[in-house]
């Protein structure tokens, strides 16, 4: 198993861009996720899937937009790129999202808004 | 509402000594706690977490934590550092009855290990 994959590893967008941070997983998780981790804060949840066609928004869903076809796949969009989102994003699935369940992240993708 | 405060922004010591990082957490629900691990440049990796079991968790490379629901603390502990212990340790809770999967990380611990 891959576990948690995420692409690009790196990426640098000028302000007004779009982009999408694409975020896959082999286990067969119902649940996936997206944080972004920033200095000092820990990581705060974007948006979250408790299966496919399934989204609702986290703590910091400004901005993005995120979308859930397949039970494999869940891209995170940024729609027009602001410097207040350069930011370390990682993505994490679970079995069924309970409150018990070990999360698995991903390598993260390190984002640069010039 | 939940939420998780790890008293110490950095930790240091010297290798083969005690470690202990601090975690005390709030939480209107039964809690399930967790403590992850960071090197740098890497994504995270989940060293142990408390449920509803036994209070006292082992988890991996020796590392372990005991839920005090009297304290409300869920500190991190190993006997004898090692220098590839060096990383960001995140303190978390999530409330354990429930299906959105939520996690409310702390801010995190830097441990260096000196030699």
């Amino acid at each position: 198993n891959a576990g948690v994959t995420q692409t690009p590893k790196f990426q640098v967008l000028k302000t007004g861009q779009s982009m999408t941070l694409q975020c896959a997983q082999d286990m067969n998780h119902e649940y996936m996720s997206w944080y972004r981790q920033d200095p000092g804060m820990g990581l705060r949840l974007i948006h979250y899937s408790v299966g496919a066609g399934i989204t609702d928004q986290g703590e910091v869903p400004n901005g993005y937009n995120v979308s859930r076809s397949t039970t494999e796949d869940f891209p995170l969009r940024l729609l027009s790129a602001a410097p207040s989102q350069t930011s370390v994003y990682f993505c994490a699935s679970s079995y069924q999202g309970h409150g018990t369940d070990t999360q698995y992240f991903g390598p993260g993708t390190r984002l640069t808004v010039l | 509402a939940q939420s998780v405060t790890q008293l110490d922004s950095h930790v240091s010591v010297s290798e083969g000594t005690p470690v202990l990082l601090r975690c005390n957490y709030s939480s209107s629900y039964s809690p399930s706690l967790f403590w992850y691990v960071q090197h740098p440049n890497k994504g995270l990796q989940l060293l142990l977490k408390y449920t509803s079991a036994a209070t006292l968790v082992k988890g991996i490379n020796g590392f372990e934590a005991e839920f005090k629901k009297s304290e409300t603390s869920f500190h991190l502990t190993k006997p004898s550092a090692h220098m590839s212990d060096a990383a960001e340790y995140f303190c978390v809770v999530s409330v354990r009855s429930s299906n959105t999967g939520k996690l409310i990380f702390g801010q995190g611990t830097t441990l260096q290990v000196k030699p």
